[in-house]
């Protein structure tokens, strides 16, 4: 059964760089069939794409974020990884990774998340 | 960007009622690129329907989706108590991907 599990730090300071992994476990990340996906949700509040890779390395981003984001891919390891720099408040989070399907174009499975607080 | 507009922003319903979420686009889409998600308190979202309207695996066929070009519908027949939540409705039939913001199903 394919899981997702997101790891990295709770608590990042403003203007530094919040990094996030995602391990996927149960498939294997090089499939043609799938994206890979982050999103993320203040506490409170709705839904907001941040951006997907394929396993080729090949990504898309969200504009409203585009100059701050990295995602990139280790097909060895299965996992891919997040990267936003210039963190603030407004960056305060749950963040998501979840796998998108190329055809349909839905997310399924999510990882259970993981909340990132920007804080001195 | 399409935006997705979702309402009512909360439905107030007694268990066993039947519950009409609506999702609209500010531009046509293709029905195949719009998904609904149900998303309970401390839990990540999880697939409802795909497509439009094919039922994601393990879902109760009191969930159906249905539309096309800029209004789209899901409907649980007879709400049970597991399905007080919030939905979501979420396009990528054109860049960038975007969801709409929520509707609360609430117990009355």
């Amino acid at each position: 059964q394919l899981q997702l599990q997101e790891s990295g730090p709770g608590l990042v300071k403003p203007s530094e760089t919040l990094s996030l992994t995602c391990t996927v476990s149960g498939d294997s990340i090089s499939s043609n069939n799938h994206y890979w996906a982050w999103i993320r949700q203040p506490p409170g509040s709705g839904l907001e794409w941040i951006g997907i890779v394929y396993y080729s390395g090949s990504t898309s981003y969200n504009p409203s974020l585009k100059s701050r984001v990295t995602i990139s891919v280790d097909t060895s390891k299965n996992q891919f990884s997040l990267r936003l720099t210039s963190v603030t408040a407004a960056d305060t989070a749950f963040y998501y990774c979840a796998r998108l399907n190329l055809l349909e174009r839905q997310f399924d499975p999510w990882g259970q998340g993981t909340l990132v607080t920007v804080s001195s | 960007e399409i935006v997705l507009t979702q309402s009512p922003g909360t439905l107030s319903l007694s268990p066993g009622e039947r519950a009409t979420l609506s999702c609209r686009a500010s531009q046509s889409l293709s029905t195949r690129h719009l998904a609904w998600y149900q998303q309970k308190p401390g839990q990540a979202p999880r697939l409802l329907i795909f497509g439009a309207s094919s039922r994601a695996t393990g879902i109760p066929d009191r969930f159906s989706g249905s539309g096309s070009g800029t209004d789209f519908t899901l409907t649980i027949s007879r709400l049970e108590p597991e399905d007080f939540a919030v939905y979501y409705c979420q396009q990528y039939g054109s860049a960038p991907l975007t969801f709409g913001g929520g509707a609360k199903v609430e117990i009355k």
